[in-house]
């Protein structure tokens, strides 16, 4: 069974840009989250979808946006990036909305922003 | 009230030891408390979880010890081996919270042969 699959795996920006970044759940898994890890802040929640809907939004400004597709990929998009927007982000699949289902996480975008 | 606190930021041990991780939260409604590993340049992986009805839970060389009183939790690595350098996260969550995950700010192991 494939993981969870993201890409790119890295991106190099410069302030002002935006940036889409695109993940790959494992097949038959509906729920999609996200997660911006850096050395200051560790694992931070962005966002998590389920069945295209978002379900729940973690601290983030309006510029860090997100959909789910029907086949349940999901998209995020950072807009107008600032150099603090540089991280790894984190994407995590797992079969229902639960708070007890196992989360796989794939391998992450690393996103440099000059 | 959403924050898990982890101690120690990094830990250094001998093979065969048992390094231990400790975990604190306060708010009472987190009721799923994964462990997460991660490798440098790959995602964290779920090593174990724990639901607060048990005080204890083993899987292979990894214990966690859950003590609801005192809302602290901890990871215990039998036996570690070399292979098991790696960073260390706990994690809580609740039914009412969905998938989110709130995570400690990890602890960094280094297992010397």
């Amino acid at each position: 069974k494939a993981g969870v699959t993201q890409t790119p795996r890295y991106l190099i920006k410069t302030r002002g840009q935006q940036v889409t970044l695109s993940c790959s759940p494992i097949s038959g898994h509906r729920s999609v989250s996200w997660y911006q890890q850096t050395p200051g802040q560790g694992l931070q929640f962005l966002f998590e979808y389920f069945s295209e809907t978002q379900r729940n939004k973690g601290n983030f400004p309006g510029r860090f946006s997100g959909r789910q597709f029907s086949n349940s990929r999901s998209e995020m998009n950072v807009s107008t990036l600032e150099l603090g927007d540089s991280a790894l982000y984190l994407c995590a699949s797992s079969l229902s909305g639960t708070s007890y289902n196992e989360q796989f996480f794939g391998p992450g975008t690393r996103l440099t922003v000059l | 009230q959403q924050q898990v606190k982890q101690s120690p930021q990094s830990l250094i041990v001998q093979k065969g030891g048992i390094p231990i991780i400790n975990c604190a939260y306060e708010n009472t409604a987190f009721d799923y408390f994964p462990w997460y590993q991660q490798f440098p340049g790959k995602g964290p992986a779920l090593l174990i979880a724990i639901r607060p009805d048990v005080s204890e839970k083993k899987e292979g060389r990894f214990t966690i010890s859950f003590n609801k009183s005192a809302k602290q939790f901890s990871l215990h690595i039998m036996d570690s081996q070399p292979g098991d350098s790696a960073t260390y996260f706990c994690a809580a969550s609740g039914r009412e919270y969905g998938n989110k995950l709130v995570f400690g700010a990890g602890t960094i192991l280094r297992v010397k042969s």
